[in-house]
């Protein structure tokens, strides 16, 4: 049973736009989450994370979204670039105390220039 | 400020052989975590250590185990390996256990069983 679901395998935008990444979740202990963005041959790199007390978190280009209701989660990515292309990945945890992260499979982007 | 590493980065088993992988976390964090990520799927958690004692598990059988040394870094060890072990194994190191905390992976170390 996936509790942290990337239903997008796959995303191609091109360089400039915007590029949203989504995550659905179905426990709702979750009150944490996190966005890792991973190239190839390397670990998951942190980008963003929010806890259930906000709804929007921004840093630089990178904003993340929490609709706790719908437990719906996304990523937006202003303007893209090509360097962004990478897999996505969401992560979310019952706390940020340092508690295991559940994560979804995982959204390859491909920025086109 | 030299990040997470791992090792080895590859090694290649035989099925019923016993593999042990190395993690060094990240200066000044003292917690690490394990994560198995096969192919085509998100990372697992495997299980974490702090203070030298295993503080969580996830949902891995016994064949699983690991240690933590002094000096925070860990060892995954698995045993009785089976074609299906075959993954990245990823270690993730954060100070722990706080608030607001993000973990830090490695590159992680690709097994193969065959």
């Amino acid at each position: 049973d996936q509790q942290v679901k990337q239903n997008s395998p796959s995303l191609s935008v091109q360089e400039g736009r915007i590029s949203i990444l989504n995550c659905d979740y179905t426990n709702s202990m979750f009150d944490y989450f996190l966005w890792y963005k991973k190239y190839p041959a390397e670990g998951p790199t942190f980008l963003i994370s929010i806890s259930s007390i906000k709804d929007k978190n921004e840093d630089g280009r990178f904003t993340v979204f929490l609709n706790k209701s719908a437990k719906h989660l996304s990523l937006h990515i202003v303007p893209s670039q090509p360097g962004d292309s990478a897999v996505y990945f969401c992560a979310a945890s019952p706390n940020s105390g340092n508690t295991p992260l559940v994560f979804g499979k995982g959204t390859r982007l491909s920025v086109i220039a | 400020d030299a990040g997470v590493t791992q090792s080895p980065t590859h090694l290649i088993k035989t099925r019923g052989q016993q593999v042990t992988l190395r993690c060094s976390p990240k200066s000044g964090h003292d917690t690490v975590s394990w994560y198995q990520q096969a192919l085509g799927q998100g990372p697992q958690f495997i299980f974490q250590y702090y203070e030298e004692e295993e503080r969580q598990r996830g949902n891995f059988p016994d064949r699983f185990s690991g240690h933590q040394f002094p000096n925070y870094s860990s060892e995954l060890n698995v045993n009785a390996l089976l074609l299906g072990d075959s993954a990245l194994y990823l270690c993730a190191s954060s100070l722990g256990p706080r608030e607001g905390t993000e973990a830090f992976f490695g590159q992680g170390t690709r097994l193969t069983v065959v």
